[in-house]
C-alpha cells in the first residue's frame, strides 16, 4: 500500500521554541493532507486540512497562527508549532489522501506514523 | 459532530484466545465506519470498512466487525489471535466513503491490544 512518512517520530523541545513536523506521501500524489492531534485519553482530532497550493483550512478552536501549515508541494506538507508550550504536548500525526487511488481497494487516505511533542 | 467511543483503553487477552473491541458512535445519521490499526512505529492502516451492504465485514488477516445500526456499534472480533496482532487499533467514523471525496474523519481514543504469548 501508499506509505506516508513522518518526521520526526518523537521530539522534546524547550518551552518557547518553534518545531516543525514533516509528513511526506512517498510513492503517490497527495492533493490533500490532514494533520490531526491526540491529548493524552482523549481522541484523534483533527486539526486542519491542507490543500496544495492554498492556505489550510482550520478547525473551531485551533490558532492558525500557532500551528503554520504549509504544503508546498503534492508530496510535501509541513505543521510547525510555533513558541510551543508544555499545552502543545500531544501526538500529532497527519494523513494524506491519494489524488489517484489504484483498484482494487481504492483507498484514499494513508496516515503517517505519528510524532509525539513534548514541551517542557 | 460524531463522537466515537471505544470503551476498553488496554486490551490483554492470550494468544490464540477471542478477543472483542467495542466501538460505539453517536450519530443516526448515515455513516461510514472503519478500523485501523497502527502496529508499533508505523502508521495508522485501515483494517477494515462497512460502507454498504452486508453488515459483517472482514479483514484478510482474520478480523471481522459488525455494523449494527440499533445499537450505533461497530465492535471488532477475532476468535484467535496471534501475537503479530499486538498493536492500537483505532475506530473512526466518517461522513463519507474513504474512497470519495475527503471527509472529516472522527476517531475513538484507541484500544491497545497486547497479545501475551
Amino acid at each position: 500500500g501508499a506509505v506516508v512518512s513522518q518526521h520526526p517520530s518523537r521530539v522534546i523541545c524547550k518551552s518557547g521554541t518553534s518545531v516543525k513536523i514533516e509528513c511526506r506521501s512517498l510513492d503517490f500524489q497527495a492533493t490533500t493532507m490532514f494533520w490531526y492531534r491526540q491529548f493524552p485519553k482523549q481522541s484523534l482530532m483533527l486539526m486542519a486540512t491542507s490543500n496544495e497550493g492554498s492556505k489550510a483550512t482550520y478547525e473551531q478552536g485551533v490558532e492558525k497562527d500557532k500551528f503554520l501549515i504549509n504544503h508546498a508541494s503534492l508530496t510535501l506538507s509541513t505543521l510547525t508549532v510555533t513558541s510551543a508550550h508544555p499545552e502543545d504536548s500531544s501526538f500529532y500525526i497527519c494523513s494524506a489522501r491519494d489524488r489517484a487511488p489504484t483498484a482494487p481497494t481504492n483507498e484514499k487516505l494513508f496516515f503517517g506514523s505519528g510524532t509525539q511533542l513534548s514541551v517542557l | 459532530a460524531q463522537s466515537v467511543t471505544q470503551l476498553d483503553s488496554q486490551v490483554p487477552v492470550f494468544e490464540e484466545a477471542p478477543v472483542e473491541l467495542r466501538c460505539n458512535y453517536s450519530s443516526s445519521v448515515s455513516v461510514y465506519l472503519f478500523w485501523y490499526v497502527q502496529y508499533p512505529n508505523q502508521g495508522l492502516q485501515l483494517l477494515l470498512k462497512y460502507l454498504s451492504g452486508s453488515t459483517l465485514v472482514e479483514s484478510i488477516n482474520g478480523f471481522e466487525a459488525e455494523f449494527n445500526k440499533s445499537q450505533t456499534s461497530f465492535h471488532l472480533r477475532k476468535p484467535s489471535v496471534h501475537i503479530s496482532d499486538t498493536a492500537e487499533y483505532f475506530c473512526a467514523v466518517s461522513e463519507g466513503p474513504n474512497t470519495n471525496t475527503g471527509n472529516q474523519f472522527y476517531f475513538g481514543t484507541g484500544t491497545s491490544l497486547t497479545v501475551i504469548p
